[in-house]
């Protein structure tokens, strides 16, 4: 079965730091891999997709980018954090038949 | 542009209680819709998935309907417990677009009381 995995589950950063989230998904190949950032009061926003290695595409311009170095892992970071990235961060995958979509137990950012 | 609307935002009823959650959404093209639940400091766990060409889709005591038409589903949940407490979100992929664009109503906090 298929499982994923996203690190660290915590995370507690002061401003202008470097930011690097990982998740990995186990039990399938070449999946579509997403983030997603969900802050109180405005619900789930996608911020960056990936149909396989080194392809990224960003929904939303900000301070973050990701990196697919490998087929199923995908990397969130940041050169230099701002208050405003703070939130919960959560990895996904995709299923390409069916489209449906499975979620990591995501990672809860506060920049300081 | 695509809008998804749950209402209501939060709703507790008594354990047994056989109850409906709502999301409608304003584009009627859409690819599927999935409904989550969202346990509090949690990932989105995938409850159902209801492809266009699908009225409805069963899990144990869930039901999900869909009507394209009038732009609604229904998540019906049978004979409620306290571990059905959580936040339920509903959410539509569009044909074409960004792939991978789920957008997503803002949940519905459910509250099961013994």
């Amino acid at each position: 079965s298929q499982t994923i995995h996203q690190w660290p589950a915590t995370l507690v950063q002061p401003v202008g730091s470097p930011l690097s989230l990982e998740c990995t998904v186990e039990g399938t190949s070449n999946p579509n891999l997403y983030w997603y950032r969900q802050a109180a009061g405005r619900g789930l926003q996608l911020l960056f997709y990936s149909v396989g290695i080194g392809q990224i595409s960003s929904e939303v311009p900000q301070n973050l980018s990701a990196s697919r170095p490998q087929d199923r892992q995908f990397i969130l970071s940041s050169k230099k954090l701002l208050l405003s990235d703070s939130g919960f961060y959560l990895c996904a995958w995709s299923v390409a038949d069916t489209g449906e979509l499975f979620f990591g137990e995501g990672s809860r950012l506060t920049v300081l | 542009k695509q809008e998804v609307t749950q209402i209501p935002a939060a709703l507790s009823v008594p354990e047994g209680e056989n109850l409906v959650l709502n999301c409608s959404f304003t584009d009627s093209a859409i690819y599927n819709l999935q409904w989550f639940r969202q346990d509090p400091g949690k990932g989105l766990t995938s409850l159902l998935l209801i492809q266009s060409s699908q009225r409805e889709q069963t899990s144990g005591r869930l039901n999900a309907s869909l009507d394209k038409s009038s732009g609604r589903s229904t998540l019906y949940i049978a004979a409620s417990q306290p571990g059905d407490s959580a936040t339920y979100l509903c959410a539509v992929r569009l044909y074409g677009g960004s792939q991978g664009n789920l957008i997503f109503g803002k949940g519905t906090k459910l509250s099961v009381k013994p």
